[in-house]
């Protein structure tokens, strides 16, 4: 029962490079959410998607892109990484509808920006 | 904007003893949903209890009691019986419907770390 997979687990990029952060859940959830974590801060919200082909963005959403072409999959990118986004990404899901209904996580990427 | 505060960066607190940690909120929007999470150290996050804003009883799930008082906006998280497993960081968090997108969305506090004491 995978739930929500997140891909890769670690990564170390120098500045200026790009990557792609790949989210996946096989729970047929409406919703996806990226979060990054940063000691003092919790978690704050980068990108949502409330449904496939459906992305909005959240409280840091500079220096990032995602895309949701796939209701199963969300993408998170950093086309010119720089030091100040290494941080814990985390991907989530959640069914829609209601307030009901809690995040489901994925075990998070830690990524290093030199 | 909608905003979640926790005050309290660290607890400590007996083995058997119980705990509060605090939780405040702000928003403007009648309905809304309240999570407690837990991440302990091993990193992943784990869903501990949730109350609506129109629900009329405060939630509880075993050990954990979150006490919601809606006109002073907290939602404080009660936990009876610590044990030393408790040890963690805890995020309070607070889903809203956002109009424009039509979805919701959740955000979260700092968090507290709990130090449970042998």
């Amino acid at each position: 029962n995978a739930g929500v997979t997140q891909t890769p687990k670690f990564r170390v990029l120098k500045t200026g490079q790009s990557m792609t952060l790949l989210c996946a859940q096989d729970m047929n959830h409406e919703y996806m959410y990226w979060y990054r974590q940063d000691p003092g801060m919790g978690l704050r919200l980068i990108h949502y998607s409330v449904g496939e082909g459906t992305t909005a963005k959240g409280e840091v959403p500079d220096g990032y892109n995602v895309s949701r072409l796939k209701k199963q999959n969300f993408l998170l990118g950093l086309e010119s990484a720089a030091p100040s986004q290494t941080s814990v990404y985390f991907c989530a899901s959640s069914k829609s509808g209601g307030n009901t209904g809690e995040l489901f996580f994925g075990e998070g990427s830690r990524l290093t920006v030199l | 904007a909608q905003k979640i505060t926790q005050t309290q960066p660290g607890m400590f607190v007996q083995e058997k003893e119980a705990v509060t940690l605090d939780c405040t909120y702000d928003t403007s929007d009648p309905s809304y949903g309240l999570f407690w999470y837990k991440q302990p150290s091993s990193g992943e996050m784990i869903f501990l209890i949730y109350q609506g804003s129109y629900d009329q009883q405060n939630a509880t799930e075993g050990r954990y009691s979150l006490n919601f008082q809606k006109a002073r906006k907290s939602a404080n998280l009660v936990i009876s019986a610590s044990q030393l497993g408790d040890s963690a960081m805890y995020f309070c968090a607070m889903r809203e419907l956002m109009t424009y997108t039509g979805g919701f969305k959740t955000i979260f506090g700092a968090g507290t770390r709990l130090f449970v004491k042998a």
